[in-house]
């Protein structure tokens, strides 16, 4: 069975511009859950969906991030515009039930200049 | 908020040598608790968990205990491997406050020498 994958693996990117980051849970997991972890600093939560609908958006940062998942299925992450402090790790876990196991995806690493 | 503060290293350490990774935490509920661990190009594995106070949470040789009156969760290896070089993250979840989200501390690489 495939585990949660990310893609891209890495980004640079230039401040202004928009990047999309992609998560594919593991099939069948209806929950999906982004974090971030900006150098030296905790991972921290963003946001989490059940199936497609937002359960808890309580860690997104700013206006400028928007995320998205069509169909229940995989989710994406868009920055727009990307600033400097939005450098860092994104990382995406799945969960097959509601407070079960979070299984994680190697990470996006995102470099703004 | 919930919060996590763990040991942050970096650590080297020879083969066999005894591991401690001290993790206090402050939770307004009665959370769960967890250690990941992070291997080189690897996404975070959960490496063990406790859900109660004085659960012992255990795999691969680490173990930890769950303490409410210390609000602890310290990881410790008898004798670790070369293969234990990794990032190790502290986290929790405050279940009972409704929210699934993980609170995680800001991890602490360990490098184990042959």
């Amino acid at each position: 069975e495939a585990g949660v994958t990310q893609f891209p693996s890495h980004s640079v990117i230039e401040k202004g511009q928009t990047v999309t980051l992609r998560c594919d849970p593991i099939s069948g997991h209806d929950n999906l859950y982004w974090y971030r972890r900006v150098m030296g600093k905790e991972i921290k939560f963003l946001l989490h969906f059940v199936k497609e609908s937002k359960q808890d958006e309580s860690g997104m940062p700013n206006n400028r991030f928007l995320a998205e998942r069509t169909g229940g299925t995989y989710s994406t992450l868009k920055v727009q515009p990307a600033e400097l402090e939005d450098s860092g790790v994104y990382f995406c876990a799945s969960s097959q039930v509601r407070q079960g196991e979070q299984y994680f995806g190697p990470g996006t690493r995102l470099t703004v200049t | 908020g919930d919060s996590v503060t763990q040991m942050e290293g970096p650590v080297t350490l020879s083969e066999e040598a005894f591991l401690t990774i001290n993790c206090t935490y402050t939770a307004t509920g009665y959370p769960s608790l967890f250690w990941y661990v992070q291997y080189p190009g690897e996404g975070l594995q959960l490496l063990l968990k406790a859900t109660k106070a004085d659960d012992k949470g255990s795999n691969k040789g680490f173990e930890a205990t769950y303490r409410k009156e210390t609000t602890s969760f310290h990881l410790e290896k008898g004798s670790v491997q070369v293969s234990d070089s990794a990032v190790y993250f502290c986290a929790l979840s405050d279940r009972q406050g409704g929210s699934e989200k993980l609170v995680f501390g800001k991890g602490m690489k360990l490098t184990v020498n042959p």
